[in-house]
């Protein structure tokens, strides 16, 4: 499971209320990254970290902001909930070598917004 | 605009029988792939991947095949079991991009039947 856990496990909130999701890792992996899947939509890219304090958008960032002031945190927030943003939230990280270059995810986050 | 597509929602297979999952992608930067097994509340887990200079990858039951004229991979899975009965992603990369973030398709749901 590449020692990814995310936090908590389950949410129920409500509209315009602020959430933040945790991703812990143990092993000092470099790039950490946050998805979320929808039916009928697969996996889709929310935000993106190559390093402590450096991160990028990914294909649905609208809405959501992250933080990454240590190696093994990496932090999704919703600063204001819609229902639009219900939804199962996964973390991954990235292991690299010089035949393979792989995502593991962690086991997510489901969040309901009301 | 979807980049990479898995065009079959559902496949039943009979135990014992191959299983095989298509994907087919549109942006020839695309270079390394890989697939993905889900279960219910779970995380993805790596399946297996293939680069483009390959156009085979086998790894016990499962074989990835890659036809890069026809931007076109398929999963084998032989025999099947029932224990392989979960969401199927297929998922790209580029290294033009950096390699630094996944596309995936929207999923394959493989039942498989005892």
């Amino acid at each position: 499971d590449a020692g990814i856990t995310q936090s908590p496990r389950h949410k129920v909130t409500e509209t315009g209320t602020p959430v933040t999701l945790r991703c812990h890792q143990t092993e000092n992996h470099r790039y950490m990254y946050w998805y979320r899947q929808d039916p009928g939509h697969g996996l889709r890219l929310i935000h993106y970290s190559y390093g402590v304090k450096d991160t990028d958008k990914g294909e649905v960032s609208d809405g959501y902001s992250v933080s990454r002031s240590k190696t093994e945190d990496f932090l999704l927030t919703l600063e204001s909930a819609t229902s639009s943003q219900t939804s199962v939230y996964f973390c991954a990280i990235r292991t690299k070598s010089e035949s393979t270059d792989t995502q593991y995810f962690g086991p997510g986050t489901r969040l309901t917004v009301l | 605009d979807q980049q990479v597509k898995q065009n079959s929602p559902s496949l039943s297979v009979q135990e014992g029988r191959i299983s095989i999952l298509n994907c087919d992608y549109t942006n020839s930067m695309f270079d390394y792939f890989l697939w993905y097994k889900k279960y219910p509340a779970e995380g993805p887990t790596f399946l297996i991947s293939i680069s483009s200079i390959k156009d085979k990858n086998e790894d016990g039951r499962f074989t990835v095949f890659l036809n890069k004229s026809a931007k076109h991979l398929s999963l084998h899975i032989v025999p099947s079991q029932p224990g392989d009965s979960a969401v199927y992603f297929c998922a790209a990369m580029g290294s033009n991009f950096g390699n630094e973030k996944l596309t995936f398709g929207t999923g394959t749901r493989l039942t498989i039947i005892p």
